[in-house]
């Protein structure tokens, strides 16, 4: 049982390029995350899905786009990358059944843009 | 809309000494709060949760916190800190507005934790 696994673990890119963050857990959960770590302000929301086939915005969802075409997977991506997008990258996942269930994050992706 | 706040960014005790880690939240529904722990360059870890059963909630590796409704606070303490207990700690909210929140939690800015011998 891996839990919450990345892909990469880092990653450097030029402005302009583009690159897909890949999570995948193995728990059977229906929720998941993916959040950015900046210095000083904690982890904020940029995407969730509830559902195989779903995805919502968070909080911070300008410049990236993800899918969940299958329900352990959970894809990031940056069509064209900007240094404002460097940072660390979490995924996490979680049971619909109960509200005080607990998310389980991966190890996170450290990106950085140039 | 809910809200986290972490006083103080840095925190450094002693070895032996008391750890407190104060978190105050914002809510419109009664909320469920959560402190995490992140080591460095790892992702982050469940120490304890409150789900609205008892007010003083236990967790891993000795620490506890308090839901205080009257204040919305929900202080991290631990009553002797060790050199292990360095790293960032993250207090977090979710709400369960009739089950739409899809559990979504939002995170204080967090507060880092240094332990001198």
């Amino acid at each position: 049982n891996a839990g919450v696994t990345q892909t990469p673990k880092f990653r450097v890119l030029k402005t302009g390029q583009s690159m897909t963050l890949l999570c995948a857990q193995d728990m059977n959960h229906e929720y998941m995350y993916w959040y950015r770590q900046d210095p000083g302000m904690g982890l904020r929301l940029i995407h969730y899905s509830v559902g195989e086939g779903t995805t919502a915005k968070g909080e911070v969802p300008d410049g990236y786009n993800v899918s969940r075409l299958k329900k352990q997977n959970f894809l990031l991506g940056l069509e064209s990358a900007a240094p404002s997008q460097t940072s660390v990258y979490f995924c996490a996942s979680r049971r619909r059944d109960r509200a005080t269930d607990t998310q389980y994050f991966g190890p996170g992706t450290r990106l950085t843009v140039l | 809309a809910q809200s986290v706040t972490q006083l103080g960014s840095h925190v450094s005790v002693s070895e032996g000494a008391l750890v407190l880690l104060r978190c105050n939240y914002s809510s419109s529904v009664p909320p469920y709060l959560f402190w995490y722990v992140q080591y460095p360059n790892q992702g982050l870890q469940l120490l304890l949760k409150y789900t609205s059963a008892a007010t003083l909630v236990k967790g891993i590796n000795g620490f506890e916190a308090e839901f205080k409704k009257s204040e919305t606070s929900f202080h991290l303490t631990k009553p002797s800190a060790h050199m292990s207990d360095a790293a960032e700690y993250f207090c977090a909210v979710s709400e369960d507005a009739g089950g739409t929140s899809y559990g979504k939690l939002t995170f204080g800015q967090g507060t880092i934790l240094t332990v001198h011998p």
